[in-house]
């Protein structure tokens, strides 16, 4: 896939604020998408996950919405917090490639005061 | 969700040398583990397959004589980086699949390589 280089989407969100984060994915033969926390220097964190044939699945604090038409991912985060700061990724798993994940670009988040 | 580990965390080497890097199912016994490699600010890029007791698969791209990676058992994948160079220096992260029809991935806490 294609690289954004050194610069990471950011998003500023204030403390209390909701977040939403977008993901665009092109493979309409994706199943499955799952969004991941990454902190700096650590392995990717499961957040959500939803399976093609639902358009919104919600969690504690998180949301995921899927458009499939538009082939959109949304990730909501209710009340963001100092802790939610961190990049997040979305990855589409191709319903023929056995749970090989795809993984979007990354987007930054950053909680203010 | 499993429980992955990996070791080392980090390492430094010299140009020219071998790495080896373990990844580690702790509560779950996997046949497919996977193995991604993430430059700064970049996106995870799968590198390969790892599948216990055969032959790991490749991702276009990836070589496979640079990059061996064993699956001795169901808890143990090895990613062994064989004459490191300094473009090599990237951020390791191996995954585990939990099972099930849908196979949501579990990662490693990662391991930082710098090749001088």
């Amino acid at each position: 896939g294609e690289s954004v280089g050194l610069h990471l989407p950011t998003l500023s969100v204030q403390e209390g604020d909701n977040s939403i984060i977008n993901c665009a994915y092109s493979n309409s033969a994706s199943d499955y998408f799952i969004w991941y926390k990454q902190e700096s220097g650590k392995g990717p964190q499961f957040i959500i996950d939803i399976r093609s044939n639902m358009d919104k699945r919600q969690g504690q604090r998180v949301t995921v919405l899927l458009n499939k038409t538009v082939k959109h991912l949304s990730l909501q985060i209710a009340a963001t917090q100092p802790g939610d700061s961190a990049v997040y990724f979305c990855a589409e798993r191709d319903g023929g490639t056995a749970s090989k994940l795809t993984f979007g670009t990354g987007t930054r988040l950053q909680v203010t005061l | 969700g499993a429980v992955v580990s990996q070791h080392p965390s980090w390492v430094i080497c010299k140009s020219g040398t071998s790495v080896k890097i373990e990844c580690r199912s702790l509560d779950f016994q996997a046949t497919t583990m996977f193995w991604y490699r993430q430059f700064p600010k970049q996106s995870l890029m799968l590198m390969a397959t790892s599948n216990e007791g055969s032959k790991a698969t490749y991702e276009q791209g990836v070589e496979k004589d640079k990059f061996l990676i064993n699956h001795a058992s169901l808890t143990l994948s090895t990613l062994t980086v064989t004459s490191a160079h300094p473009e090599d220096s990237s951020f390791y992260i191996c995954s585990v699949p939990a099972g099930g029809s849908y196979n949501e991935q579990f990662f490693g806490p990662g391991t930082r390589l710098t090749v001088l």
